[in-house]
């Protein structure tokens, strides 16, 4: 009865393919995001969604597209993928609107590593 | 500079000290969020706060709004509190979560 499922837990890939990255929360919330640790294990949002509408979508190049199935869904597709898109990928729910003052809920992320 | 700065950035300890540890921030904020990651990588939220203090067992979050600084305090530190310790601010506009780059803390027995 995992909260925020990720799946894969580790993807190792080589430069040029394209991969996805698959986010369930069984929580009820309404809203989820996508965050990238870097090897300097700095955290950063790439996007949020409301209700599967997409809320925020910070400076992310375009090979990176989230899609939202339903409201409980946030996977994230990357294409083309570069080697400094290697570092782990956290997805998180929270109740209600983004960034509202809700605490969230994250997964256990997905270490990508492109060779 | 970064909007979120945290001090200090590495902290050794003995078991049973008293732990605290900042972030400053120098933009206007609705709230603030203390995480925890574990050595195994999992992140947990701690507390999210936008005024006063919150107390979770041994864990106190204190905010001063006017003076933009948080502080997270670990009453009788234990080796499993050993983690990196993350504040993240939510800006006024709601639209912005920005994060420090961790405390990491190391508990001795």
């Amino acid at each position: 009865d995992t909260a925020v499922s990720q799946t894969p837990k580790y993807l190792v890939t080589q430069m040029g393919n394209d991969k996805s990255i698959k986010c369930e929360q069984n929580l009820g919330h309404d809203t989820m995001y996508w965050y990238k640790q870097d090897s300097k294990k700095f955290l950063k949002i790439m996007f949020s969604y409301n209700n599967k509408e997409l809320i925020i979508n910070e400076t992310v190049p375009n090979r990176f597209s989230p899609k939202s199935p339903d409201k409980a869904h946030l996977n994230l597709h990357i294409n083309s993928l570069e080697l400094g898109d290697s570092a782990v990928y956290f997805c998180a729910s929270s109740p209600t609107g983004v960034f509202s003052t809700d605490t969230q809920y994250f997964g256990p992320g997905t270490r990508l590593t492109v060779l | 500079k970064n909007e979120v700065e945290q001090s200090p950035q590495n902290l050794t300890a003995q078991e049973g000290e008293f732990i605290t540890i900042n972030c400053s921030y120098s933009v206007g904020i609705s709230a603030l969020h203390w995480l925890q990651q574990h050595p195994g990588g999992g992140i947990v939220s701690l507390f999210m706060l936008s005024s006063g203090k919150k107390k979770h067992g041994r864990l106190i979050a204190t905010i001063n709004i006017q003076e933009k600084h948080s502080s997270l305090h670990i009453t009788a530190s234990h080796p499993r509190d050993s983690a990196v310790y993350i504040c993240a601010v939510l800006e006024t506009s709601g639209s912005r979560l920005t994060f420090g780059e961790g405390t990491q803390l190391t508990v001795n027995p």
